[in-house]
């Protein structure tokens, strides 16, 4: 089983409908993140959280909200999808120590009709 | 303006060549890290190689190196005797401060096509 896994993998959805995109890790991480891949702009940051009492924004976090549920849960929700949302989603984690690399889960491809 | 910028939006190489893969990076911390990740076809991200500010060395991992040239804010990627399964998407990222939980910068990517 994956150590970073996300839920679900592939969506599609309408304009105007609530999404919830979720990441649960295994690696003991306190730190999530959950970043957007659109073709040709590599991976932007949309928040991130430190430990549970922690939630940032990240550079593109408009349109999009987090809720870390317990340390190894943080779930990203689109309140009301727009086709412009259409993307891979990553969530990552990484620890303090060490030089503090992501680790990736497998991605949420979204499409938003 | 960029933080990391990747120059080269395609690369292509024979098997068994050396590549280098650019990346240019804009802070003025003093204190930052630079990595590089490989995305393959299947979408994954898979870590390659960290570069701290301060390291004296220039980092290698197995195939990979990292040219590491801080005067001119370039943290190139080497990969050595190219493979079929190197062909992927590349990203580098940088994190400033350099510390461990400060969350990534990516470049734009530079996908890499290596033919037999």
């Amino acid at each position: 089983d994956a150590d970073v896994t996300q839920t679900p993998r592939n969506r599609i959805t309408k304009t105007g409908k609530r999404i919830m995109l979720e990441c649960s890790q295994t690696k003991g991480h306190d730190r999530m993140y959950w970043y957007r891949q659109d073709p040709g702009l590599g991976l932007q940051l949309i928040y991130y959280s430190f430990d549970v009492k922690d939630i940032n924004k990240g550079e593109i976090s408009d349109g999009y909200s987090v809720s870390r549920q317990a340390q190894a849960k943080f779930s990203l929700s689109l309140e009301s999808a727009i086709p412009n949302q259409t993307a891979l989603y990553f969530c990552a984690t990484s620890d303090g120590t060490g030089p503090g690399e992501l680790f990736f889960g497998e991605g949420s491809r979204l499409t938003v009709l | 303006a960029q933080k990391i910028t990747q120059t080269q939006p395609g690369m292509f190489v024979q098997e068994k060549e050396a590549v280098t893969l650019d990346c240019t990076y804009d802070t003025s911390d003093p204190s930052y890290g630079l990595f590089w990740y490989k995305q393959p076809s299947s979408g994954e991200m898979i870590f390659l190689i960290y570069q701290g500010s301060y390291d004296q060395q220039n980092a290698t991992e197995g195939r990979y190196s990292l040219n590491f040239q801080k005067a001119r804010k370039s943290a190139n990627l080497v990969i050595s005797a190219s493979q079929l399964g190197d062909s992927a998407m590349y990203f580098c990222a940088m994190r400033e401060p350099n510390q461990a939980g400060t969350a990534l910068i990516f470049g734009k990517g530079t996908t890499l096509s290596v033919s037999s």
